[in-house]
């Protein structure tokens, strides 16, 4: 799998839009983003995934560049609760035998009231 | 559904003593992991099983076993605890099929080996 770049923390006020960046140089054309995030003391959420085109969901919209070398998740209105380190993962369409997740070191995300 | 449940939640183990983490699912997955997570490590795989009785290292599998002998629950097995096997440890499960990579985890088991 593609190895990713983050961002080690930014900061973000409550209620502006958050863009975290991801840079995915690697990326094979087989391979799609996705985006986990995880909220202090408990486990990973999955969050979106995409391939070529912009995807968006309840949670967060997920822009890729053209080239596909990077990518930005979009927190539109983001709140406290939204406070957590955000990981950019890049895995293969489809299931293989020896299926795993490698979790990087992600971006942690701070809210500002 | 319960999701993904974990026991314990938390444990303090001495040095040289086993234990047993059991993580369950109920979603009817094909596959299931383990994970610890370090301060400022980020999550890093430990053992994982793609199907019922098959198991597969990871990452960081020294120090550890794990058992997949019903499809439902997956065993992480720690034989003689090291003070550097503390940790959070995250269970997680996800579908065998189909292109959407979501995996699911569970709560976390707090794990201080003194």
């Amino acid at each position: 799998d593609a190895k990713t770049t983050q961002p080690t923390s930014m900061d973000c006020a409550e209620g502006r839009a958050a863009n975290l960046p991801c840079n995915h140089s690697t990326i094979s054309g087989n391979e799609y983003v996705y985006w986990y995030r995880q909220i202090h003391s408990q486990g990973p959420q999955y969050i979106i995934h995409g391939l070529k085109n912009n995807e968006t969901n309840e949670m967060a919209s997920l822009i890729i560049t053209e080239d596909r070398k990077s990518s930005t998740l979009i927190l539109p209105h983001a709140t406290l609760r939204d406070t957590a380190v955000y990981y950019c993962i890049v895995r293969v369409a489809l299931r293989r035998r020896d299926d795993k997740i490698i979790f990087g070191k992600g971006t942690r995300l701070h809210i500002l009231p | 559904n319960a999701g993904v449940t974990q026991t314990p939640k938390f444990r303090v183990l001495k040095t040289g003593q086993s234990m047993t983490l059991l993580c369950a699912q109920d979603m009817n997955h094909e596959y299931m992991y383990w994970y610890r997570q370090d301060p400022g490590m980020g999550l890093r795989l430990i053992h994982y099983s793609v199907g019922e009785g098959t198991t597969a290292k990871g990452e960081v599998p020294d120090g550890y076993n794990v058992s997949r002998l019903k499809k439902q629950n997956f065993l992480l097995g720690l034989e003689s605890a090291a003070p550097s096997q503390t940790s959070v440890y995250f269970c997680a499960s996800s579908y065998s099929t189909g292109t959407v990579y979501e995996q699911y985890f569970g709560p976390g088991t707090r794990l201080t080996v003194t």
